[in-house]
C-alpha cells in the first residue's frame, strides 16, 4: 500500500518570504501522480500543484513549485514571496496512473499547518 | 456549473441514528468518493465508485454504506452512527481519461455525533 508522510506537522513564515514544505512517500508503481492540496479555514481543499512521475521537470504554477525527487521518493512544496492568504493547511497526496480504479483514490500526508507572520 | 455539491453542510446526530450525506456532482464525472477528514489524519477514503452501478471498498469503510444508481449522485449512508464518526466528510469527483485528472472537491459536510 502506499504511504504518503508529511514531517512537518506546522511550519511559519514571514510575509515575502520563502518556505518549503516537505513530502516523502513509499510506493513500488512507476506511474502515478502527486499533489499539494491547500485547505484554508473554510474547509474547502483547493489543487495548488501536480506533478506527472514521468516528467523530469518539475512542475511550477505562479509562485509555488516542486521538488520532485523520484529516486528519494520525495516531494517538496516550496512557496515563495509568500503571502497572508497563503496561510492553511497543505496536504501532499498521491493517486496512482491511469488504468483500472485508481481515479479518485488519493492518499494523503497528515497535513503541515502554514503560518504566515506579517 | 455548480460542480460537487453537498449537502447538508453540518448535522449533528443522536448515537444510533442514521442518515445519509448527499453528492451531486455536475460535470459527469465517472469517478466519484467519499473522504473523512480527523484531526492529525489527513484524508482518508471510505468508498469509492468507477460509474454507475459500481462501487467499492475504501481504507475506512464499516459503519458506511454508498450506492450510485446515477453517474451524477453519490450518497453516503451512516447505518448506525457512533461518536468516532465525528468528522468532516468530503466527496470529490474525477473524469476517467485526461491529463491528471482533477479531482474535484466538495466543501465538506461536519458531522458531530453526540
Amino acid at each position: 500500500a502506499q504511504t504518503v508522510t508529511q514531517s512537518q506537522p506546522e511550519m511559519s513564515v514571514q510575509e515575502a518570504e520563502t518556505v518549503t514544505l516537505s513530502c516523502t512517500y513509499d510506493t513500488s508503481e512507476s506511474d502515478y501522480y502527486l499533489f499539494w492540496y491547500k485547505q484554508p479555514p473554510s474547509r474547502q481543499m483547493i489543487l495548488v500543484i501536480r506533478q506527472e512521475a514521468y516528467k523530469q521537470q518539475n512542475a511550477t504554477e505562479n509562485r509555488f513549485s516542486v521538488n520532485f525527487q523520484k529516486a528519494a521518493k520525495s516531494f517538496s512544496l516550496k512557496i515563495s514571496d509568500s503571502q497572508l492568504g497563503d496561510a492553511a493547511m497543505y496536504f501532499c497526496a498521491y493517486r496512482r496512473g491511469a488504468g483500472g480504479t485508481s481515479y479518485g483514490k488519493l492518499t494523503f500526508g497528515q497535513g503541515t499547518i502554514l503560518t504566515v507572520h506579517p | 456549473n455548480a460542480g460537487v455539491t453537498q449537502t447538508p453542510k453540518f448535522q449533528v446526530l443522536k448515537t444510533g441514528q442514521s442518515m445519509t450525506l448527499q453528492c451531486a456532482q455536475d460535470m459527469n464525472h465517472e469517478y466519484m468518493s467519499w473522504y473523512r477528514q480527523d484531526p492529525g489524519m489527513g484524508l482518508r477514503l471510505i468508498h469509492y465508485s468507477v460509474g454507475a452501478g459500481i462501487t467499492d471498498q475504501g481504507e475506512v469503510p464499516n459503519g458506511y454504506n454508498v450506492s450510485r444508481s446515477t453517474t451524477e449522485d453519490f450518497p453516503l449512508r451512516l447505518l448506525s452512527a457512533a461518536p468516532s464518526q465525528t468528522s468532516v466528510y468530503f466527496c470529490a469527483s474525477s473524469y476517467s481519461q485526461g491529463s491528471g485528472n482533477t479531482i474535484y472537491f466538495g466543501e465538506g459536510s461536519w458531522l458531530t455525533v453526540v
